[in-house]
């Protein structure tokens, strides 16, 4: 059964700070690995899809990395601003539906 | 233009009611998606349709009916509401099964009385 884990739950970090999100996943046999955004009481927000045979994607100021032997994906975001603040998301899609991570919820403070 | 809509925004009803929320996308999607967010913000997969046929029916009580009546629409019927049924509920679609983008709607934010 897939189960997907994201490490930090919460993260707070002053404006302008590179950061990083991890994403974690038990079975390698993935379709695709997403990063979503979700801000409150709103829906999902798509942000990066990486198919299995990618290794990173790139949108802007985001940078997502697949890992998959390893289980791993990566979200970079540089030189955060306060509209980054939100939930992220990470999803794998593989043989089961997808399935999503707890969401890191990041605070970035002005 | 709303690729994925949902109505109602919010629901409030008593235990024991029965309620329906609609989806529609403009996408041209042919495959669809209920999601429960739970109060600890957990999302899961419900139902998923491709083409109107149901492909995913993960354990959820019977209480619980998806209706397709075609591509672009994928309503959830709930029979007899129970407490532990207050959640929010996002339906969305992609290309196809899998292997796409998903686009989700704003969520249907349902509280059980």
């Amino acid at each position: 059964k897939q189960e997907v884990t994201q490490i930090p739950a919460a993260l707070s970090v002053p404006e302008g700070e590179n950061l990083v999100l991890n994403c974690s996943f038990t079975d390698s046999a993935i379709y695709n690995l997403q990063w979503f955004r979700q801000d409150p009481g709103k829906g999902l927000t798509s942000l990066l899809l990486i198919q299995s045979s990618q290794r990173e994607q790139t949108s802007g100021r985001l940078n997502a990395s697949l890992d998959k032997s390893s289980g791993r994906s990566t979200l970079y975001i540089a030189a955060s601003q306060p509209g980054d603040s939100a939930t992220y998301l990470c999803a794998v899609s593989g043989n089961t539906p997808l399935v999503f991570g707890k969401g890191t919820r990041l605070s970035v403070i002005a | 233009d709303t690729a994925v809509s949902q109505t109602p925004k919010y629901l409030v009803t008593q235990m024991g009611n029965d309620k329906s929320i609609k989806c529609e996308q403009n996408l041209g999607h042919d495959t669809m998606y209920w999601y429960k967010q739970d109060s600890k913000k957990f999302l899961k997969i419900m139902f998923s349709y491709n083409n109107k046929e149901l492909i995913i029916n993960e354990t959820v009580p019977n209480r619980f009916s998806p209706k397709s009546p075609d591509k672009a629409h994928l309503n959830l019927h709930i029979n007899s509401l129970e407490l532990g049924d207050s959640a929010v509920y996002f339906c969305a679609s992609s290309q196809s099964v899998s292997a796409d983008t998903q686009y989700f709607g704003p969520g249907t934010r349902l509280t059980v009385l």
